[in-house]
């Protein structure tokens, strides 16, 4: 059974660092994995999503990459600003039985 | 392009009493339709998906149901709404392998 986990539950950090969040899942399997965005009583917004065979995506300052043999995903984020706090959830999409399997997430603070 | 909307964005609802929440997609035909509860510090749990018009799959047993009456309508609903519903409701289509989410509804239960 596929499980995905994200360390940190939660981050803080002064504007204008770079930071790293982890995802790992235990099932390789994978079709693809994709970075969400929640903003606080808000819907997702995909940020970005990297196919089984692929070992990154960039979008702006943000970077994600894939190792499947190691069952992990980060999320880089540069030069972090105050709106890029929001809780960020990364999820795999299963090939197996077309579903999504969710982290908790890691809620990122960033303090000006 | 593709648009996803859910709504009622917030609603109120007293124990016992009906649900229904509706989503529509608008730009794309034939979506699987998903529809996501998010209890508050929690992840998300999948309760419904859709392959096609008619074609539900429950994943989690509970008093709740789901319809597709039409090809972008998805609904949710339950006759008797249970404290424990309260939630943040999230519908989602998708035409691959890349889901994309509504606004959702802020479900409170009282």
């Amino acid at each position: 059974k596929q499980e995905v986990t994200q360390i940190p539950a939660a981050l803080s950090v002064p504007e204008g660092e770079n930071l790293v969040l982890n995802c790992s899942f235990t099932d390789s399997a994978i079709y693809n994995l994709q970075w969400f965005r929640q903003d606080p009583g808000k819907g997702l917004t995909s940020l970005l999503l990297i196919q089984s065979s692929q070992r990154e995506q960039t979008s702006g300052r943000l970077n994600a990459s894939l190792d499947k043999s190691s069952g992990r995903s980060t999320l880089y984020i540069a030069a972090s600003q105050p709106g890029d706090s929001a809780t960020y959830l990364c999820a795999a999409f299963m090939d197996s039985n077309y579903q999504l399997i969710w982290g908790a997430g890691t809620k990122l603070i960033i303090k000006p | 392009s593709q648009t996803i909307h859910q709504w009622p964005a917030t609603l109120v609802q007293p124990v016992g009493s009906p649900l229904s929440l509706e989503c529509t997609v608008e730009g794309t035909s034939n979506p699987n339709l998903y529809w996501y509860r998010q209890a508050a510090g929690r992840g998300l749990q999948l309760l419904f998906y859709s392959v096609g018009i008619g074609q539900i799959s429950s994943e989690v047993p509970q008093n709740l149901s789901a319809s597709r009456p039409q090809d972008r309508q998805f609904i949710l609903s339950s006759k008797k709404l249970l404290l424990s519903d309260s939630g943040f409701y999230l519908c989602a289509w998708s035409a691959g392998h890349e889901q994309f989410f509504g606004p959702g509804t802020r479900l409170t239960v009282l």
